[in-house]
């Protein structure tokens, strides 16, 4: 079955433009989180969504950064007005429900001129 | 600040030898996760520790999770070159929603 899958792979962008980075994950996964993953570190939590409740934003670093889950399936990480310290490996996760085990996607790589 | 302080950060040995990863922490965690990760994707996770004083054992992997539930080791027994990757331990600190907090990572290389 397909994994968790994001797009695109690789994103070049100016500082102060909009970025948008997307996640399909598992069909029938309820739970979807972000990470960031910057040059040789370890994750950083982002957001976290479940089912239909309020999303956990509490790993956000600034109000630049927002997302979106609809229907329940496709989130998509928007980032405004991107920075050169936002450069990073976004990478998207999800579980059959908190809890479960997390199945990565390969992430995607902002590099923010 | 760094929840989870994981050392080392790099480890380069040769084929044969064993090495042992640390994962430290002053708060207590509900579960701890150890996870490989290899270039351009993401991490795939190697097993979960959840009871104080666990090991689990995956072939020449050795997993041990502490009494307090405060840290963990990773021990490779006769390291191979297909083990060369990144390492991360992670932790969850229950009613968080699985919500993972990582170490900072291991880059493990193994030299034939």
């Amino acid at each position: 079955g397909a994994g968790v899958s994001q797009s695109p792979s690789n994103k070049v962008t100016e500082k102060g433009k909009d970025v948008e980075l997307r996640c399909d994950p598992i069909s029938g996964h309820t739970a979807l989180y972000w990470y960031r993953q910057s040059l040789g570190q370890g994750l950083e939590f982002l957001i976290y969504f479940q089912g239909n409740s309020a999303p956990d934003k509490s790993g956000l670093p600034s109000d630049r950064f927002s997302a979106e889950r609809t229907g329940g399936s496709v989130s998509t990480l928007t980032i405004q007005r991107t920075q050169q310290e936002d450069s990073a490996v976004y990478l998207c996760a999800s579980s059959l429900s908190p809890v479960r085990e997390q199945f990565f996607g390969p992430g995607t790589r902002l590099t923010v001129l | 600040t760094q929840l989870l302080e994981q050392s080392p950060q790099f480890l380069s040995i040769q084929e044969g030898e064993n090495l042992t990863v640390y994962c430290n922490s002053s708060s207590v965690f509900s579960s701890l996760q150890w996870y490989r990760q290899e270039p351009g994707e993401g991490p795939v996770l190697l097993v979960t520790v959840v009871t104080g004083g666990e090991v689990k054992k995956l072939k020449r992997l050795t997993f041990q999770f502490g009494d307090a539930r405060k840290d963990s080791s990773l021990h490779i027994t006769a390291a191979q070159p297909g083990d060369t990757g990144l390492y991360l331990c992670a932790g969850e600190k229950g009613n968080q929603g699985g919500k993972l907090i990582f170490g900072q990572g291991t880059e493990l290389s193994v030299k034939p």
